[in-house]
Order: C-alpha cells, then structure tokens, then sequence
C-alpha cells in the first residue's frame, strides 16, 4: 500500500508570516507533487519534482517555493503566506502516472 | 479545468440506487484516475485506467481514450459512499506524470 504522509494536517498562520508544508513518501517514487484544492477549481497544481534536487513549476506556481532534499521527502515553502493561500494543500507521489495523495493540509491564513 | 470536464456537478441517491459519474476530455488522454474525498478531508484513490474497464466491489469505472472519456458507475450506493469523487487524466503529449483534474462531483447518499 502506498503511502504518503503530510504535516502538519492544519495549521493556522498569520499574513506575511512564513509556512511551511512537508510531504514524506516511503513508495520510493521518483516524481512527487504539491497540490491546491479550492471549490470549484478542483486540484491545481503548485510544483512538482522528479527526484531530489529536481523542482519543477506547475500551473499556479505563485506565492510559492518547493524543495526536494531527498527522494522521500518534498516541502512546500510560503514565504509570505496571503489569505488567498487558504486552502486544503495535497501532496503525492507517483512512478509514472498513477499517483498516490497524501490525507491533505489544511492551512487557514489570517 | 477545461480539458477534463465532469458532471454531473452534484448527485443525490438513495441507499440502494446507482448512478454513473461522467468525465469528456476535450484531448486525447494517456490515462484516467478516479478519487473520492472522503468526510475527514482525504483522497482515496479508487481506479487507475490506461484502457479498458475495472471494477472493485460496487465501483466499475471504463475509460476509452479514443472516444475521450471516462465513467465511474456506483451501483447499490451506501451511505459512506457519500463524498466528492474527482477524475484526473494525462494529456497523451505530457511526459510529465502531471494530471488534470475535473471539478468534482459531490454525491450525498440519503437513507
């Protein structure tokens, strides 16, 4: 069973304070990615990596940095967190097209 | 967004009854996922489609690149059935393993 695991599961910062969301994975999968959920928008896609040291911008990239230290491990990197980044943020892993989601941050900025 | 468009938006069932979930691609696509989000806020990974049909339990999903679109059948719904469940494809021309969602359908089903 795939496992991809999030942390912290909330977290409530303030405007223009730093945030940071870390994604680790055991599946041993080369590509990892960071997504938003927003009613009505589905899942956007924020970066995504396709191994350590690899950072790739997704489709809404703005507002937000990504570091791949290692092959398990993929954070999410707010430095000036905005209302606007209030969401429900979901990491996942995947070898090749199918991927595996992680149980989903929620992050609420005041 | 506009490669994968899903309907219907909303779905309400009774226990007992099924439905089918919709997704058309404007695009031909590699392959086809089908989620549900659940009460607690995760995405359960239900089917993963390059062709064909699967099926597990009361769930059967097919998927016909050609034709450009996938379904997503739920017979004898249960109560903890209820949730938004999502589809995502890859355009055939990525090479990127990167998916494109559908907006989501909610489904509630009522005793």
């Amino acid at each position: 069973e795939a496992a991809v695991t999030q942390s912290p599961r909330n977290k409530v910062a303030v405007t223009g304070g730093k945030v940071t969301l870390s994604c680790n994975q055991t599946n041993n999968h080369n590509n990892m990615y960071w997504y938003r959920q927003d009613t009505g928008h589905g899942l956007r896609l924020i970066h995504y990596s396709y191994g350590a040291g690899s950072t790739e911008k997704g489709d809404i990239p703005d507002g937000y940095k990504a570091s791949r230290p290692s092959q398990e491990n993929f954070s999410l990197i707010l430095e000036l967190a905005t209302p606007s980044q209030t969401s429900v943020y979901f990491c996942a892993s995947g070898a090749s097209y199918e991927q595996y989601f992680g149980p989903g941050t929620r992050l609420t900025v005041l | 967004g506009d490669q994968v468009e899903q309907s219907p938006s909303a779905l309400s069932l009774h226990e007992g009854t099924g439905s089918a979930l919709r997704c058309n691609f404007t695009t031909t696509m590699r392959a086809v996922q089908w989620f549900r989000k659940n009460s607690r806020g995760s995405l359960i990974n239900l089917f993963y489609l390059a062709s064909g049909t699967k099926e597990n339990g009361r769930l059967k999903s097919a998927f016909d690149s050609k034709e450009r679109y996938s379904t997503l059948h739920i017979r004898d719904a249960q109560l903890e059935d209820s949730g938004t469940y999502f589809c995502a494809a890859e355009d055939i021309t990525g090479n990127t393993g990167k998916l494109i969602f559908g907006l989501g359908t909610t489904l509630q089903v009522q005793p």
